[in-house]
């Protein structure tokens, strides 16, 4: 246990509004990532941080963005949500040294 | 393009059998980890391996790492219902990010 939390752990919502999913880390760990993870796809890397206000795209970054205005969270942010964005969130953090990551128990989003 | 590709995808056996979970990546890297993720829960991590030549091993579970091959393999001892899950690995290329592997999907029958 990483000491990852994530909230909300599970949300439904309306095409077109905005949601913010949180992920909270007790450890201090310098980069934090969050994933989608869809069935066919497996996980895929949307946005990732390495420092209070330093973030950057992954692959999947469209309609998303983030920020970090703490080193112990990291918000991802749907402006407005579409049903391609329905999903299970998770969000890592990096260890130092080894670079394993550790993984948040997750946030399914739908989209409706 | 780097690529890690898992094989198989999907595994059926029968418990007590012996199998093994192949992962090939395509770019050079050191570092490879080995999670297991079960059914609407989040992924744990099992192994991590940092060399070349590398072996890890936890219970029914021993985890090797070829670098100048580019492969990883997961290997099953005498398998147990409990270990039916989906198996990632994942390949540090150096930057800020894991490559990940497709996910094999365990399912081991009584």
């Amino acid at each position: 246990d990483a000491g990852i939390t994530q909230s909300p752990r599970h949300k439904v919502t309306e095409t077109g509004t905005p949601v913010t999913l949180r992920c909270h880390q007790t450890e201090n760990h310098r980069y934090m990532y969050w994933y989608r993870q869809d069935p066919g796809h497996g996980l895929r890397l949307i946005h990732y941080s390495y420092g209070v206000k330093d973030t950057d795209k992954g692959e999947v970054s469209d309609g998303y963005s983030v920020s970090r205005s703490k080193t112990e969270d990291f918000l991802l942010t749907l402006e407005s949500a579409t049903s391609s964005q329905t999903s299970v969130y998770f969000c890592a953090i990096r260890r130092d040294g080894n670079n394993e990551q550790f993984f948040g128990p997750g946030t399914r989003l739908t989209v409706l | 393009e780097l690529k890690v590709e898992q094989n198989p995808l999907f595994l059926s056996m029968q418990e007590g059998k012996n199998y093994t979970i192949y992962c090939n990546y395509s770019t050079t890297s050191d570092r490879l980890y080995w999670y297991r993720q079960d059914p609407g829960k989040s992924l744990e991590s099992l192994f991590v391996l940092l060399s070349n030549g590398a072996v890890k091993q936890e219970g029914r579970l021993m985890a090797s790492l070829d670098t100048k091959a580019r492969l990883s393999t997961l290997h099953i001892t005498a398998a147990v219902h409990d270990l039916s899950a989906t198996y990632f690995c994942a390949v540090d290329p150096g930057n800020y990010q894991l490559i990940w592997g497709a996910g094999t999907k365990l399912i081991i029958k009584p």
